[in-house]
């Protein structure tokens, strides 16, 4: 069983800035089938990034994934009111997992 | 444009059953996998189920194993969650979703069906 930890739990800044947040596996992501969602308050997840850095449709270029391994990075280059939200990441294939999150509150 | 819409949660009582469905339109459902992922009050996601396009292959999490049965009718669109001998642990959102291809990344959601667990 594959565990991720996603750092930090709660991330406070203002729009306009820079967001980082890591995700952990305990495992090595393999083939890096890693994805990062974005969901907010009664709202579905949404899916911004898959295969580690690949952008999904529609999703703006200010979201950018890196990372291999067992290490992975979602940035947010300049937030916008709307990205205020919780972020999770995955590992999927086998095994499937996801991270707690991370939510990006206003500072 | 891809739409998915879950029916069938309710409040059921511990070591009862339920029957989730997901209607699914805007793509060809037969050529991809599914999945079923929940979330707790206040928690984070969980992944429960998945089958394939087929419905030859099914998956599920240790603790749903043997309660719940994945399926899914190409011909209809549509795909289930048979929950039985369900738990209090069960109470979550659960959420119909597209795979992108067969990998269990998803790339469309449902907005989700309320199942509440209690006596």
């Amino acid at each position: 069983e594959s565990v991720l930890t996603q750092s930090p739990g709660t991330l406070s800044l203002s729009p306009g800035e820079r967001a980082t947040l890591s995700c952990r596996a305990s495992q090595t992501v393999s083939s890096r089938y890693l994805a990062w969602y974005q969901q907010k308050p009664g709202q579905a997840p949404r899916l911004l990034i898959y295969g580690a850095s690949s952008r999904a449709t529609g999703i703006p270029d200010r979201f950018s994934g890196s990372g291999s391994g067992t290490d992975f990075t979602l940035t947010i280059s300049r937030l916008e009111p709307e990205d205020f939200a919780v972020y999770y990441c995955q590992q999927y294939g086998s095994p499937l997992a996801f991270g707690p999150g991370t939510k990006v509150d206003i500072k | 444009e891809v739409q998915l819409v879950e029916s069938g949660g309710g409040l059921v009582q511990p070591g009862g059953s339920l029957r989730l469905s997901c209607a699914a339109s805007g793509f060809t459902f037969s050529s991809y996998a599914m999945g079923w992922v929940r979330q707790a009050p206040g928690k984070g996601l969980e992944w429960v189920s998945a089958i394939s396009d087929s419905g030859g292959s099914t998956y599920y999490l240790g603790s749903v194993k043997g309660r719940f049965t994945i399926s899914r009718d190409n011909s209809k669109s549509t795909l289930y969650l048979q929950m039985n001998s369900l738990r209090a642990g069960d109470t979550a959102v659960y959420y119909c979703a597209k795979d992108v291809g067969r990998s269990g990344c998803y790339d469309y959601w449902g907005q989700g069906t309320l199942v509440t667990v209690s006596s």
